[in-house]
């Protein structure tokens, strides 16, 4: 019965390579985001989809591709990983796109580039 | 770029005692969420305060907001080994509910 989940939650490759990150969130919410945080803990929104459209999308390199085949998941693809895309990485939902706010995160997948 | 600050960066206080966490931001806000991070896990959602709130409580947490000076601060009273975790602020501009984190302050409470 977990909210927010996330898969894998730990993710080592190799430079280059290609990877994803499954989201889903069981809380019947139109808002899904990933976020990042860095190894200094800081945290910085990547994408935000709401009804399964693209609504925020940060300075992201083009190598990140969010998926969102319906308004309960979120994917999230990294084509040719870098070293620095080392991070972890979190799926988080709201109820709505609005600004009454409360976020809900999933556990976070940490994401190793070697 | 970053939203908000916090202060101090680490703070390790006694089983018992108060902790408290302050946050600054730079803009104008539609509230301010206060947010704990056990090591290795993820966010979760403590307490919202909106613009136009000066003070709000939950439990043994209390926050409060001054939008004049742009700043918010967090207490925790009584505290408990438990509630050793990084704590972050977040703004929301309301720019499409995106929020924005602060740099968070990293509790410990000892026994």
């Amino acid at each position: 019965d977990t909210a927010v989940s996330q898969t894998p939650k730990y993710l080592v490759t190799q430079m280059g390579n290609d990877k994803s990150i499954k989201c889903e969130q069981n809380l019947g919410h139109d808002t899904m985001y990933w976020y990042k945080q860095d190894s200094k803990k800081f945290l910085k929104i990547m994408f935000s989809y709401n009804n399964k459209e693209l609504i925020i999308n940060e300075t992201v390199p083009n190598r990140f591709s969010p998926k969102s085949p319906d308004k309960a998941h979120l994917n999230l693809h990294i084509n040719s990983l870098e070293l620095g895309d080392s991070a972890v990485y979190f799926c988080a939902s709201s109820q709505d796109s609005g600004a009454s706010g409360r976020k809900f995160f999933g556990p976070g997948t940490r994401l190793t580039v070697l | 770029s970053q939203q908000g600050e916090e202060d101090p960066q680490a703070l390790s206080i006694q089983e018992g005692e108060n902790a408290t966490m302050n946050c600054s931001y730079k803009t104008s806000i539609n509230n301010l969420q206060w947010y704990r991070q056990n090591s290795g896990r993820g966010l979760v959602h403590l307490i919202l305060i909106r613009s136009n709130e000066r003070e709000k409580h939950s439990g043994r947490l209390r926050v409060t907001l001054d939008t004049s000076k742009k700043s918010s601060s967090l207490l925790i009273t009584a505290s408990r080994a438990a509630d050793t975790a990084s704590y972050f602020c977040a703004t929301d501009t309301g720019t499409a509910s995106k929020l924005t984190f602060g740099t968070g302050t990293r509790l410990q409470v000892t026994l």
